[in-house]
């Protein structure tokens, strides 16, 4: 059964760091893997899809690689926000969706 | 373009009733999905549907049915609530079912069985 690890399961930084966000899966046999974010009472924004044959995805001031070999993800976000606090959600595609429990982060002014 | 939408937003459940939790999406997507998120936890899949009158089980079915009339229209039916079926539910669907197209979420119905 797949397996996805999230860590760490919070973070708080100051205004402008670069962070990074870390998503783990035990089987690298995926078809893809999306991160999403979730804000409180909210529903789910996909940020970026990689599919499994990529290393790499970017959006604006997000960047998300994948190593399937070693089954693992980094999410890096640049120059951070306070709007950028959320919980950023990690998920690994086989039949279905299988995700992380997420990573609460808070970017303080 | 709505995207994809869910009804009611918020439902407090006696233990034993019914109810019914309204999905649809305007995308012409075959695949839509049902989750539950626990506190804590990550979101699992419930149900989902490859196209109209197709549905599988998925994660965690017990205590929901489905059913997938239309394309746009995908119900999640609870019969008999019970506590432990207090949750956030969320609806999504894709274009494919391989991957190479995002999952899009609806806002989300917060039930609460008391």
């Amino acid at each position: 059964k797949q397996e996805v690890t999230q860590i760490p399961a919070a973070l708080s930084v100051p205004e402008g760091e670069n962070l990074v966000l870390n998503c783990s899966f035990t089987d690298s046999a995926i078809y893809n893997l999306q991160w999403f974010r979730q804000d409180p009472g909210k529903g789910l924004t996909s940020l970026l899809l990689i599919q499994s044959s990529q290393r790499e995805q970017t959006s604006g001031r997000l960047n998300a690689s994948l190593d399937k070999s070693s089954g693992r993800s980094t999410l890096y976000i640049a120059a951070s926000q306070p709007g950028d606090s959320a919980t950023y959600l990690c998920a690994v595609k086989v039949d279905a969706l299988n995700f992380g429990k997420g990573t609460s982060l808070l970017v303080t002014p | 373009n709505a995207g994809v939408t869910q009804t009611p937003k918020f439902r407090i459940l006696k233990i034993g009733q019914s109810m019914t939790l309204q999905c649809a999406q305007d995308m012409n997507h075959n695949y839509m999905y049902w989750y539950r998120q626990d506190p804590g936890m990550g979101l699992k899949l419930i149900y989902y549907s490859v196209g109209a009158g197709i549905t599988d089980k998925g994660e965690v079915p017990n205590g929901y049915n489905v059913s997938r009339s239309t394309t746009e229209d995908f119900p999640l039916r609870l019969e008999l609530a019970a506590p432990s079926q207090t949750s956030v539910y969320f609806c999504a669907s894709s274009y494919d079912g391989r991957g190479l197209y995002e999952q899009y979420f609806g806002p989300g119905t917060r039930l609460t069985v008391t």
